[in-house]
């Protein structure tokens, strides 16, 4: 069945430190896949978005590329700052149905 | 951009009662709305997805009685929860689709409602 695994936290770092949060998928079809997040007391949002293998999404100086051959899509920032401290979420929805299927978050937490 | 109100944002109430979520896309119509539930340091469980003017369709293992959801215009939805319990003390989310832009991910979602049971 469909799902999503990501890396679990929580993970701290130092700002300006270089991010990673690893993100694998079992999908049936062709999804699309997103990155959320969730800053403290907040309601989630879409941080960047990939529609099709290869694509690169972007957005606040975080990326992720979707890699179909190695099922990831793994977000990437190469210089944190404290404000980044969050839940981030990797997701995956397909184009009909429109449920999204959530990983289980990783709360980043950065320190000055 | 679009904005989904949830309300309230917190609420506290007894053991047996029944509490009232209410959903609302502020600036477009969203044929489908989706209702999550989030425990601490945990993804969103998808509970009901529910269209406007039908059925909610529930994922397995949410009980539809005690979980309400009324999707009864395209710019609200609610979630009561029936004769809650301690147990049910969560975080509710709720999450609107605009029904214009089909094929763009325009998921938006509720800043979330904190229930707790006591």
């Amino acid at each position: 069945g469909d799902s999503v695994t990501q890396m679990e936290g929580p993970v701290t770092l130092s700002e300006e430190a270089f991010l990673t949060i690893n993100c694998t998928y079992t999908a049936t079809g062709y999804p699309s896949l997103f990155w959320y997040v969730q800053y403290p007391g907040e309601g989630l949002q879409l941080l960047l978005k990939a529609t099709k293998a290869d694509d690169k999404g972007s957005n606040k100086g975080f990326e992720a590329t979707y890699r179909k051959e190695t099922t990831s899509f793994h977000l990437e920032k190469g210089s944190v700052q404290v404000s980044d401290s969050a839940v981030y979420f990797c997701v995956f929805g397909y184009n009909q149905g429109g449920k999204l299927i959530f990983g289980q978050g990783t709360e980043l937490s950065v320190k000055p | 951009g679009a904005v989904v109100s949830q309300h309230p944002s917190w609420v506290i109430c007894k053991s047996g009662t029944s509490v009232k979520i209410e959903c609302r896309s502020l600036d477009f119509q969203a044929t489908t709305m989706f209702w999550y539930r989030q425990f601490p340091k945990q993804s969103l469980m998808l509970m009901a997805t529910s269209n406007e003017g039908s059925k909610a369709t529930y994922e397995q293992g949410v009980e539809k009685d005690k979980f309400l959801i009324n999707h009864a215009s395209l710019t609200l939805s609610t979630l009561t929860v029936t004769s809650a319990h301690p147990e049910d003390s969560s975080f509710y989310i709720c999450s609107a689709r605009d029904g214009a832009a089909e094929k763009n991910y325009g998921y938006t979602f509720g800043s979330g409602t904190r229930l707790t049971v006591v």
